[in-house]
């Protein structure tokens, strides 16, 4: 079955980059028929989705647009992994983050373990 | 801040049955797909119901999903201790082009 294994560091300086990755195992990071999401959770915000990849004969991607101006989200196709780059964090993202795989049509059906992040002024 | 509004909480008895409201607009619930998502504190959220109202295999009858218009609803039928959880909808958004999860609901059995 499908598995997600997350890693990255649980506190970051604000003004800094979060950076986190998501191990795919039993499935593939370049399915034509899936797609690859990271969503966050805080006490304030509840569930947040923050975007996506995708491929479909080529990559895209999908951000929200709370953070859109902040976020990569990028494939690794030599490791079947993603990331995710968060620029210039405050207080504010700290967050259990999540990867998850899944279209919305379909539901996101897999999810890995989560990380807390913890930004530090 | 969510556009996608669930009542907090909701409670019920063992064995009774809960229903659980998400009510969005017709650029979210209004055309695309909701699915619903179970999670107990201190996990991942897991996929109870996806296109409105298909189960995933391993999920039992008792959890149901349903659509009309900009609204969709979760129920719970036989209600066991097992089930207090946070329940959340989500779906993607057209005009946000993103998706976008409800604002939670937690299921207490009295």
């Amino acid at each position: 079955q499908v598995q997600l294994q997350q890693s990255g560091p649980g506190l970051v300086k604000a003004s800094q980059t979060l950076s986190l990755t998501c191990a795919i195992s039993g499935d593939s990071v370049s399915s034509n028929s899936g797609a690859w999401n990271w969503i966050r959770q805080s006490p304030s915000r509840g569930l947040e989705w923050l975007g996506r990849t995708y491929y479909r004969s080529k990559w895209y991607n999908d951000y929200a647009v709370s953070v859109k101006s902040r976020i990569t989200v990028n494939p690794d196709t030599s490791k079947n992994q993603l990331s995710l780059q968060l620029n210039s964090v405050t207080p504010e993202d700290t967050a259990v983050y999540y990867c998850a795989g899944g279209l919305w049509r379909d539901g996101m059906g897999v999810w890995g373990q989560g990380t807390t992040v913890t930004v530090s002024s | 801040q969510s556009v996608l509004t669930q009542p907090p909480s909701v409670s019920a008895a063992p064995g009774q049955k809960v229903t659980i409201s998400c009510s969005g607009s017709s650029s979210n619930i209004g055309n695309k797909e909701v699915s619903w998502y179970q999670q107990v504190p201190g996990t991942a959220p897991k996929l109870l119901v996806y296109d409105n109202d298909k189960r995933p295999s391993g999920i039992p009858g008792r959890f149901s999903g349903s659509k009309s218009g900009t609204s969709a609803t979760l129920g719970i039928t036989g209600l066991q201790t097992g089930d207090e959880a946070d329940y959340y909808c989500g779906t993607w958004d057209t005009s946000l082009s993103a998706g976008v999860f409800g604002t939670g609901t937690k299921v207490t059995v009295l």
